[in-house]
Protein backbone atom coordinates (compact mmCIF):
# COMPACT_ATOMS: atom_id res chain seq x y z
CA UNK A 1 0.00 0.00 0.00
CA UNK A 2 1.22 3.58 -1.20
CA UNK A 3 1.65 6.04 1.54
CA UNK A 4 0.41 9.29 1.17
CA UNK A 5 0.39 12.06 3.43
CA UNK A 6 -0.36 15.59 3.52
CA UNK A 7 0.06 18.78 5.38
CA UNK A 8 -1.19 20.33 7.08
CA UNK A 9 -4.15 18.47 8.72
CA UNK A 10 -6.15 21.49 8.92
CA UNK A 11 -5.71 25.87 8.28
CA UNK A 12 -7.58 28.88 8.74
CA UNK A 13 -6.77 31.21 6.29
CA UNK A 14 -8.05 35.20 6.39
CA UNK A 15 -10.37 36.01 2.93
CA UNK A 16 -7.21 37.38 0.32
CA UNK A 17 -4.27 35.86 1.63
CA UNK A 18 -2.86 33.28 -0.18
CA UNK A 19 -1.89 30.03 1.15
CA UNK A 20 -0.33 26.30 -0.43
CA UNK A 21 -0.34 22.96 1.05
CA UNK A 22 1.86 19.96 0.59
CA UNK A 23 1.35 15.99 -0.15
CA UNK A 24 4.17 13.99 -0.20
CA UNK A 25 4.02 10.01 -1.73
CA UNK A 26 6.64 7.24 -2.74
CA UNK A 27 8.18 8.17 -5.62
CA UNK A 28 9.17 4.58 -7.12
CA UNK A 29 7.10 3.52 -9.51
CA UNK A 30 5.25 6.50 -9.65
CA UNK A 31 2.21 7.53 -12.62
CA UNK A 32 -0.17 9.73 -11.58
CA UNK A 33 -1.03 11.95 -8.53
CA UNK A 34 -4.77 13.54 -8.26
CA UNK A 35 -5.92 16.28 -6.45
CA UNK A 36 -9.80 16.52 -5.40
CA UNK A 37 -11.72 18.91 -3.81
CA UNK A 38 -14.68 18.02 -1.31
CA UNK A 39 -17.02 20.73 -0.43
CA UNK A 40 -19.27 19.87 2.74
CA UNK A 41 -21.87 18.24 1.28
CA UNK A 42 -21.10 17.65 -1.92
CA UNK A 43 -18.89 15.29 -4.19
CA UNK A 44 -15.30 14.91 -4.13
CA UNK A 45 -14.03 16.59 -7.78
CA UNK A 46 -11.16 16.30 -9.66
CA UNK A 47 -9.26 19.63 -9.85
CA UNK A 48 -5.90 18.34 -11.15
CA UNK A 49 -4.07 14.54 -12.55
CA UNK A 50 -0.12 15.37 -13.04
CA UNK A 51 2.38 12.49 -14.16
CA UNK A 52 5.49 14.54 -15.16
CA UNK A 53 8.26 16.08 -13.46
CA UNK A 54 8.14 19.36 -13.04
CA UNK A 55 4.45 19.63 -14.25
CA UNK A 56 2.63 22.81 -13.08
CA UNK A 57 -1.59 22.94 -13.40
CA UNK A 58 -3.75 25.78 -12.88
CA UNK A 59 -7.08 26.11 -12.69
CA UNK A 60 -8.63 30.23 -12.08
CA UNK A 61 -6.83 30.77 -8.64
CA UNK A 62 -5.87 27.47 -8.12
CA UNK A 63 -2.41 25.71 -9.29
CA UNK A 64 -0.63 22.44 -8.44
CA UNK A 65 3.02 21.92 -9.19
CA UNK A 66 4.86 18.04 -8.97
CA UNK A 67 8.27 16.72 -8.31
CA UNK A 68 8.53 12.59 -9.22
CA UNK A 69 11.75 12.45 -8.08
CA UNK A 70 11.50 13.74 -4.14
CA UNK A 71 7.85 12.69 -4.11
CA UNK A 72 5.75 15.65 -3.16
CA UNK A 73 3.29 18.08 -5.07
CA UNK A 74 1.89 21.61 -4.14
CA UNK A 75 -1.46 22.86 -4.20
CA UNK A 76 -1.47 26.60 -4.02
CA UNK A 77 -4.33 29.01 -3.61
CA UNK A 78 -4.10 32.59 -4.45
CA UNK A 79 -6.49 35.19 -2.66
CA UNK A 80 -8.45 32.91 -1.06
CA UNK A 81 -11.98 33.48 -1.01
CA UNK A 82 -14.74 31.66 1.15
CA UNK A 83 -15.94 29.44 -1.67
CA UNK A 84 -12.33 28.03 -1.40
CA UNK A 85 -13.21 26.48 1.91
CA UNK A 86 -13.26 22.56 1.37
CA UNK A 87 -11.20 19.24 2.13
CA UNK A 88 -8.50 19.05 -0.36
CA UNK A 89 -7.40 15.32 -1.23
CA UNK A 90 -4.70 14.05 -2.96
CA UNK A 91 -3.79 10.64 -4.37
CA UNK A 92 -0.96 9.04 -6.09
CA UNK A 93 -0.88 5.89 -8.48
CA UNK A 94 2.11 3.73 -9.76
CA UNK A 95 2.47 1.98 -12.99
CA UNK A 96 -0.15 -0.97 -13.76
CA UNK A 97 -2.26 0.13 -10.89
CA UNK A 98 -6.03 1.25 -11.36
CA UNK A 99 -6.41 2.31 -7.94
CA UNK A 100 -5.49 5.54 -5.81
CA UNK A 101 -4.54 6.00 -2.80
CA UNK A 102 -5.56 8.91 -0.80
CA UNK A 103 -4.16 11.30 1.89
CA UNK A 104 -6.36 12.37 4.75
CA UNK A 105 -6.63 15.32 3.37
CA UNK A 106 -5.58 19.28 4.19
CA UNK A 107 -9.42 20.75 5.55
CA UNK A 108 -9.35 24.75 4.50
CA UNK A 109 -10.90 27.18 6.27
CA UNK A 110 -11.31 30.90 4.69
CA UNK A 111 -12.34 33.55 7.54
CA UNK A 112 -14.20 36.17 5.80
CA UNK B 1 -22.28 16.81 -17.15
CA UNK B 2 -21.20 13.39 -15.65
CA UNK B 3 -23.48 11.64 -13.05
CA UNK B 4 -22.88 9.63 -10.23
CA UNK B 5 -26.22 8.49 -8.18
CA UNK B 6 -26.29 6.68 -4.84
CA UNK B 7 -29.42 5.05 -4.29
CA UNK B 8 -29.71 7.11 -0.52
CA UNK B 9 -28.17 9.73 1.06
CA UNK B 10 -28.26 8.79 5.01
CA UNK B 11 -29.25 4.63 5.88
CA UNK B 12 -29.27 3.17 9.42
CA UNK B 13 -29.43 -0.34 9.50
CA UNK B 14 -29.35 -2.71 12.37
CA UNK B 15 -26.17 -5.58 13.00
CA UNK B 16 -26.44 -8.67 11.12
CA UNK B 17 -28.98 -6.91 8.44
CA UNK B 18 -27.98 -7.91 4.82
CA UNK B 19 -27.64 -3.99 3.16
CA UNK B 20 -27.27 -3.11 -0.35
CA UNK B 21 -25.79 0.30 -1.60
CA UNK B 22 -26.51 1.08 -5.30
CA UNK B 23 -24.50 3.23 -7.50
CA UNK B 24 -25.39 4.36 -11.08
CA UNK B 25 -23.11 6.37 -13.62
CA UNK B 26 -24.48 7.55 -16.47
CA UNK B 27 -21.13 8.66 -18.42
CA UNK B 28 -20.37 4.76 -20.12
CA UNK B 29 -17.51 4.41 -17.45
CA UNK B 30 -15.70 1.25 -17.61
CA UNK B 31 -13.93 1.65 -13.94
CA UNK B 32 -16.01 1.95 -10.46
CA UNK B 33 -15.13 2.14 -7.25
CA UNK B 34 -16.28 1.78 -3.56
CA UNK B 35 -14.65 3.59 -0.95
CA UNK B 36 -15.56 4.46 2.77
CA UNK B 37 -14.54 7.45 4.40
CA UNK B 38 -13.96 7.60 8.25
CA UNK B 39 -12.62 10.61 10.08
CA UNK B 40 -8.73 10.78 10.11
CA UNK B 41 -8.53 8.43 7.50
CA UNK B 42 -8.11 9.24 3.75
CA UNK B 43 -10.31 7.24 1.22
CA UNK B 44 -9.81 3.51 1.78
CA UNK B 45 -10.92 1.80 -2.02
CA UNK B 46 -13.05 -1.29 -0.70
CA UNK B 47 -13.66 -3.33 -4.54
CA UNK B 48 -13.36 -1.68 -7.78
CA UNK B 49 -14.16 -2.96 -11.07
CA UNK B 50 -12.85 -2.50 -14.44
CA UNK B 51 -15.55 -4.31 -16.44
CA UNK B 52 -18.94 -6.19 -16.07
CA UNK B 53 -18.64 -8.98 -13.98
CA UNK B 54 -14.90 -8.09 -12.95
CA UNK B 55 -13.76 -7.06 -9.59
CA UNK B 56 -10.70 -6.47 -7.43
CA UNK B 57 -10.24 -6.28 -3.67
CA UNK B 58 -9.04 -2.47 -2.88
CA UNK B 59 -7.30 -2.04 1.05
CA UNK B 60 -10.45 -3.17 2.76
CA UNK B 61 -12.70 -5.94 1.15
CA UNK B 62 -13.35 -7.88 4.71
CA UNK B 63 -17.11 -7.78 5.40
CA UNK B 64 -17.71 -6.71 1.76
CA UNK B 65 -18.73 -8.13 -1.88
CA UNK B 66 -19.78 -6.19 -4.86
CA UNK B 67 -21.45 -7.42 -8.28
CA UNK B 68 -21.53 -5.55 -11.52
CA UNK B 69 -23.96 -6.91 -14.21
CA UNK B 70 -24.04 -3.80 -15.65
CA UNK B 71 -21.79 -1.34 -17.41
CA UNK B 72 -23.42 1.83 -15.53
CA UNK B 73 -24.48 -0.15 -12.24
CA UNK B 74 -21.94 -1.39 -9.06
CA UNK B 75 -23.34 -2.58 -5.93
CA UNK B 76 -21.89 -2.86 -2.52
CA UNK B 77 -23.21 -5.85 -0.54
CA UNK B 78 -22.69 -6.07 3.45
CA UNK B 79 -23.39 -9.37 4.22
CA UNK B 80 -24.07 -9.55 7.55
CA UNK B 81 -23.72 -5.49 9.00
CA UNK B 82 -21.47 -4.68 11.85
CA UNK B 83 -21.25 -1.29 13.86
CA UNK B 84 -17.35 -1.24 12.31
CA UNK B 85 -18.52 -0.94 9.17
CA UNK B 86 -20.76 2.91 10.02
CA UNK B 87 -18.95 5.00 7.56
CA UNK B 88 -19.28 7.45 4.55
CA UNK B 89 -19.31 5.09 1.30
CA UNK B 90 -18.48 6.95 -2.20
CA UNK B 91 -18.68 5.15 -4.95
CA UNK B 92 -16.96 6.58 -8.32
CA UNK B 93 -16.79 5.84 -11.71
CA UNK B 94 -13.57 6.83 -14.19
CA UNK B 95 -12.50 5.80 -17.96
CA UNK B 96 -9.92 2.95 -17.92
CA UNK B 97 -6.82 4.34 -17.50
CA UNK B 98 -4.98 5.33 -13.84
CA UNK B 99 -4.80 9.37 -15.21
CA UNK B 100 -8.04 9.68 -15.99
CA UNK B 101 -10.41 11.50 -12.68
CA UNK B 102 -12.74 9.71 -10.79
CA UNK B 103 -16.20 11.17 -10.82
CA UNK B 104 -17.65 10.92 -7.06
CA UNK B 105 -21.06 10.31 -5.90
CA UNK B 106 -22.80 11.96 -2.93
CA UNK B 107 -22.26 9.33 -0.44
CA UNK B 108 -24.25 7.45 1.27
CA UNK B 109 -24.11 8.01 5.22
CA UNK B 110 -24.39 4.43 6.85
CA UNK B 111 -25.29 3.80 10.41
CA UNK B 112 -25.48 0.29 12.05
CA UNK B 113 -27.16 0.29 15.44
Amino acid sequence: ILNVEQSPQSLHVQEGDSTNFTCSFPSSNFYALHWYRWETAKSPEALFVMTLNGDEKKKGRISATLNTKEGYSYLYIKGSQPEDSATYLCASTNFGNEKLTFGTGTRLTIIP
Amino acid sequence: DVKVTQSSRYLVKRTGEKVFLECVQDMDHENMFWYRQDPGLGLRLIYFSYDVKMKEKGDIPEGYSVSREKKERFSLILESASTNQTSMYLCASSFQGINNEQFFGPGTRLTVL
